[in-house]
């Protein structure tokens, strides 16, 4: 299965840009790339997901290199109740079959100050 | 509030016994995704239904067992408890089941075995 890697963890300051970066450089032209959080003692949040081209939406950014090798989650003024895990996961096409299911990593654990 | 709705919200039971956790994906979502979220093995996909049919099998111990019924909710079954079972149980359901779609997660069961 493909991979992704991310920093285990992050800091940020309330109000400000939070760019989170991740690496998928054996992630093939099918494979979907979508973003999930997960706040404290909550189940797991869809954030975002794209293909090929940036996509936005209320929550954040998704910004995803011309390779598609890495791609990178953009808050644009982090909240305190931004502060969760990240997880950058490939929705992968197995075989020509769609099927949805998540492989989820470490995750990238972002903390924000006030 | 995602819109999917989990029962119990804990469970508490011996080593031994056999429990069922229940799921009500959200209004009109055809796919159900069962994952386990221990502290050693992070989240990890179980098994996923799409209109009552299995459609992708993840690592789902033989002692555990689940279906999707007509009305769409689905029921996960886990028997012979094991300490090693006890863990949070996150169900998700999504429009399509696709890679190209969200998956909306319920708060999670936490199990128990003692």
């Amino acid at each position: 299965d493909a991979k992704t890697t991310q920093p285990n963890s992050m800091e940020s300051n309330e109000e400000e840009p939070v760019h989170l970066p991740c690496n998928h450089s054996t992630i093939s032209g099918t494979d979907y790339i979508h973003w999930y959080r997960q706040l404290p003692s909550q189940g797991p949040e869809y954030v975002i997901h794209g293909l090929t081209s940036n996509v936005n939406n209320r929550m954040a950014s998704l910004a995803i290199a011309e390779d598609r090798k890495s791609s990178t989650l953009i808050l644009h003024r982090a909240t305190l109740r931004d502060a969760a895990v990240y997880y950058c996961i490939l929705n992968l096409n197995a075989g020509g079959t769609s099927y949805g299911k998540l492989t989820f990593g470490q995750g990238t654990i972002l903390t924000v100050h006030p | 509030d995602s819109g999917v709705t989990q029962t119990p919200k804990h469970l508490i039971t011996a080593t031994g016994q056999r429990v069922t956790l229940r799921c009500s994906p959200r209004s009109g979502d055809l796919s159900v995704y069962w994952y386990q979220q221990s502290l050693d093995q992070g989240l990890q996909f179980l098994i996923q239904y799409y209109n009552g049919e299995e459609r992708a099998k993840g690592n789902i111990l033989e002692r555990f067992s689940a279906q999707q019924f007509p009305d769409l909710h689905s029921e996960l079954n886990l028997s012979s408890l094991e300490l090693g079972d006890s863990a949070l149980y996150f169900c998700a359901s999504s429009p399509r089941g696709n890679q190209n779609t969200e998956a909306f997660f319920g708060q999670g069961t936490r199990l128990t075995v003692v």
